[in-house]
């Protein structure tokens, strides 16, 4: 395993619902990101965080929220979801920021439904 | 615009032949380029990472290339394992940001 957990796994949610996808890395790292990836589509980088600042905002629609309490953990926070929002979200860490060759470490990812 | 563009789409091959998956991109101004290997499910893997003065790196069966000038790589797989079988991405950085662009990936499958 790489370091990174995601927690759920998998999770299917009504357009209504709220719900929380969480990322914990246990690397020492300063960065973590967010990703979507939908079928056939590249990784679409959502969110950076740079020790615990948000330091990318990739035009995110307002019904994903995150949050970074500390370096070690990230949150999704998703409402009003709507059914293209269906997609595995990944979460990865780095050591630190930009231009730096620095390894990117990916969670499992959490495979998420809008019905 | 900045862009990265894999080819082929999909990859079928026997066991234990070679292959060799492209990606050219346009990103600039380069920082760095990755090649990761994703599973069916699960994140993706770092392979190797190379800057603008590194033309060549490999980890293990997997060697990855960089001409800088044509903005071009390859990654290519030596006798191939079944479980090779994956989706290969090439991403590419550019300097001065957190921005990593990805491309949509070569789907390499390895037949027994």
């Amino acid at each position: 395993e790489t370091g990174v957990t995601q927690t759920p796994r998998h999770l299917v949610m009504g357009m209504t619902n709220k719900k929380s996808l969480k990322c914990e890395q246990h690397l020492g790292h300063n960065a973590m990101y967010w990703y979507k990836q939908s079928a056939k589509k590249p990784l679409e980088l959502m969110f950076v965080y740079n020790f615990k600042e948000q330091t990318e905002n990739n035009s995110v629609p307002s019904r994903f929220s995150p949050e970074c309490p500390n370096s070690s953990h990230l949150f999704l926070h998703l409402h009003t979801l709507q059914p293209e929002d269906s997609a595995l979200y990944l979460c990865a860490s780095s050591q630190d920021s930009t231009d730096r060759v620095d390894e990117q470490y990916f969670g499992p990812g959490t495979r998420l439904t809008v019905t | 615009k900045n862009q990265v563009e894999q080819s082929p789409q999909s990859l079928i091959i026997l066991e234990g032949k070679n292959c060799t998956l492209q990606c050219n991109y346009t990103v600039s101004p380069f920082s760095n380029l990755r090649w990761y290997k994703q599973d069916t499910g699960r994140g993706p893997v770092s392979l190797t990472i190379m800057t603008f003065s590194e033309n060549t790196k490999s980890n293990g069966r997997y060697t990855a290339t960089l001409d800088a000038d044509t903005k071009q790589s390859s990654l290519h797989i030596t006798a191939s394992q079944l479980s090779d079988s994956a989706s290969y991405i090439c991403v590419v950085s550019a300097k001065g940001t957190y921005k990593y662009i990805f491309g949509t990936g070569t789907r390499l499958k390895v037949l027994a």
